[in-house]
Order: C-alpha cells, then structure tokens, then sequence
C-alpha cells in the first residue's frame, strides 16, 4: 500500500524551513527519500532504516520513527535548488523493493 | 559510486510497434532490478521485480504479456512494452540492487521517457 506524505505542496522563501512526512499502514524496514525536478530521474537523498534512524546531509536531515511507522524529511535554511518534487519510498523488507509516496512539491522563492 | 545506466533517454514510437529499453548496471552485479512507471506529475509506480535467470514478478494490474521483461544476465534487465499506445506514454525508470539485497544500495537509472504517437 502507498505510503502517505504530507503536506501534498508547500511553498517557501529562501531561507525557511520546511518539513515534509511520510506514514505507512505497514511496518517498515527502510525509507528513501528522493528528490525529483521536472523532466529529470529522481536523485537519492537518503536512506534510513529500522532502528529509529536520523541522518542528514549538509542542510537536509531526517528522522525514521519505527513504531510509528512515520519518516520525516527536514530542509533547513532552503536555497532556490531545493525546489522539486520529494518521494519518500517504503520497504518492508531488505529486497530493495520500494512503494513510494504520491509526492509532495516544493517551491522555493527568492 | 555505482552507477545504473538506462537507455534510451527519450523514444518517440508509432502506436502499433515495440520499443525495449535497456537498464545496465555498469560496475556491480545485479540479480535484482526493478522497472517503475511515472505519469506526469505523478508517483512512480513499481511495476515488476526482475530476477536474474528467472521468471519477473509483476506488480498486480501490470499486463506481463504487454510489458516484457529480460534479465538474462548480472549486469541488464531489458523492458519491452509490446505493441505501444499512446497510453502506455510514460516516464520508465528501472533501478538496481546490488548483490547481497542490502537496501543501502539501491540506484536508480536515469530514466526514460516514452512518447508513443
């Protein structure tokens, strides 16, 4: 089943802060998340698995709630390249296999 | 890093012919690749697992005497979409796993896009 993100768009000014999440009915073992610009292949942000992970990259974090089968993706202090469409992808095992969620549009403003 | 390489980028067909495209893994080895489906401005959508030396395994809705799948060695998996619609327009995009079945890593190829006329 697909996982749920929220909100479904957002927009911001450069330099604001945005959390985007994804819940799933089922119980996890990983979650993607990826970033996508229009027209282009989505690129590979992060990878958390179970365990109640929290990673981050520079600007962007984000934390895996195994018990609540939630995930959150946290962009700090945004910059106009942030702008796209994110995909947080669930698996339920360690096949690889990924069922991803509707997305949420982000659109960073000068 | 590793590195899937998809191709074609782009195929522009007539409705009626075939079009295969290809997913390499280009420095691993891969017994598990998977096909996905994007519509404009939507999600990707898995629709099959692709087994080296096997059978594929459709996702349920997938046609899979429409949407052939190959994977007949380690390194490439071969998606052909049969007799083409315009329906069947779409963003494709295939991803691998290397051996091992580890989630961390998983990559994505570059995608490609299906204008069928």
């Amino acid at each position: 089943q697909q996982p749920v993100q929220s909100p479904q768009a957002v927009i911001l000014r450069e330099g604001e802060d945005a959390v985007i999440n994804c819940s799933s009915s089922k119980a996890l073992y990983s979650v993607h998340w990826y970033r996508q610009k229009h027209g282009e292949a989505p690129v590979f942000l992060m990878i958390l698995l179970k365990g109640g992970e929290q990673k981050g990259h520079e600007k962007i974090s984000a934390s895996f709630n195994e018990k609540k089968q939630q995930s959150s993706l946290y962009l700090t202090a945004s910059q106009l390249s942030y702008s796209g469409t994110y995909f947080c992808g669930t698996g339920t095992s360690n096949t690889g296999k990924l069922i991803f969620g509707q997305g949420t549009t982000l659109q960073v403003k000068p | 890093g590793a590195v899937v390489s998809q191709h074609p980028s782009w195929v522009i067909c007539k409705s009626g012919t075939s079009v295969k495209i290809e997913c390499r893994s280009l420095d691993f080895q891969a017994t598990t690749m998977f096909w996905y489906r994007q519509f404009p401005k939507q999600s990707l959508m898995l629709m099959a697992t692709s087994n080296e030396g096997s059978k594929a395994t459709y996702e349920q809705g997938v046609e899979k005497d429409k949407f052939l799948i190959n994977h007949a060695s380690l390194t490439l998996s071969t998606l052909t979409v049969t007799s083409a619609h315009p329906e069947d327009s779409s963003f494709y995009i295939c991803s691998a796993i290397l051996e091992g079945g580890d989630n961390e890593k998983l990559f994505f190829g570059s995608g490609t896009q299906l204008s069928v006329l």
